[in-house]
């Protein structure tokens, strides 16, 4: 079975730096799905970005960037620029086969918060 | 605008009352997830719908159910919320195509329910 592991349980940042926050993930399939999400303190799930497994780029988006190393199993999330906005929950997150779809597996998620 | 949308925001009810919470979703996706969220922890997969098939998780309680009758609308029961219930509820959906491939998954705001 999939696991997601993400050691930080808080990050502190100050405005306009660039943080990593960590993300290591077990799976036997050789085909599979990473994704990280941001949850505000109001509680909605926000997609930030997605690394697929055969993809031979790091993924990027904007601000975002997926620090994707396959041998090492980790997909870290850096964050550059950081803004007060970017205070949240970060989770890390991998699609698991279920039936015809798919699951997502979370890991326990990282705190950042973002000081002036 | 909102593509995912929960209602409520906010939910109380007794112990022991059904409840429903309701999602809608404008982004014709053929999958809508359920998961639960209690204070602190990674969202946990109830059950899904991949169009009309259910897909109930083996660790759900009987106590959960759902509905979904078109495309657009997904419920969740909960037949008779015991003080354990209180959690965030999380709807997510997804579109299934020939592979799984990215399909991300993109979630509502939640509804935070409290049991008294």
């Amino acid at each position: 079975a999939q696991k997601i592991t993400q050691t930080q349980p808080g990050m502190f940042v100050q405005e306009k730096e660039a943080v990593t926050l960590d993300c290591t993930y077990d799976t036997s399939d050789q085909s599979y799905g990473l994704f990280w999400y941001k949850q505000p303190s109001s509680g909605e799930m926000i997609f930030l970005i997605y690394q697929g497994s055969y993809d031979e780029q790091n993924a990027t988006e904007g601000r975002y960037s997926l620090n994707f190393q396959k041998a090492r199993k980790s997909a870290n999330l850096v964050i550059s620029a950081s803004q007060l906005g970017d205070s949240a929950m970060y989770f890390c997150a991998m699609r698991e086969p279920r039936g015809n779809t798919d699951k997502l597996i979370f890991g326990t998620g990282t705190r950042l918060q973002v000081f002036p | 605008d909102a593509m995912v949308i929960q209602n409520p925001r906010y939910q109380v009810t007794q112990f022991g009352k059904p409840v429903t919470l309701s999602c809608s979703q404008t982004l014709n996706h053929n999958v809508m997830y359920w998961y639960q969220q209690k204070s602190s922890q990674a969202p946990k997969l109830l059950f899904h719908y991949y169009d009309k098939d259910f897909n109930n998780e083996a660790d759900t309680p009987d106590n959960f159910q759902s509905r979904r009758p078109n495309t657009s609308f997904c419920f969740l029961d909960i037949r008779s919320p015991g003080l354990g219930d209180a959690a965030m509820y999380l709807c997510a959906t997804s579109r299934r195509t020939g592979t799984l491939a990215k399909n991300i998954q993109y979630f509502g705001a939640g509804t935070r329910l409290s049991v008294l």
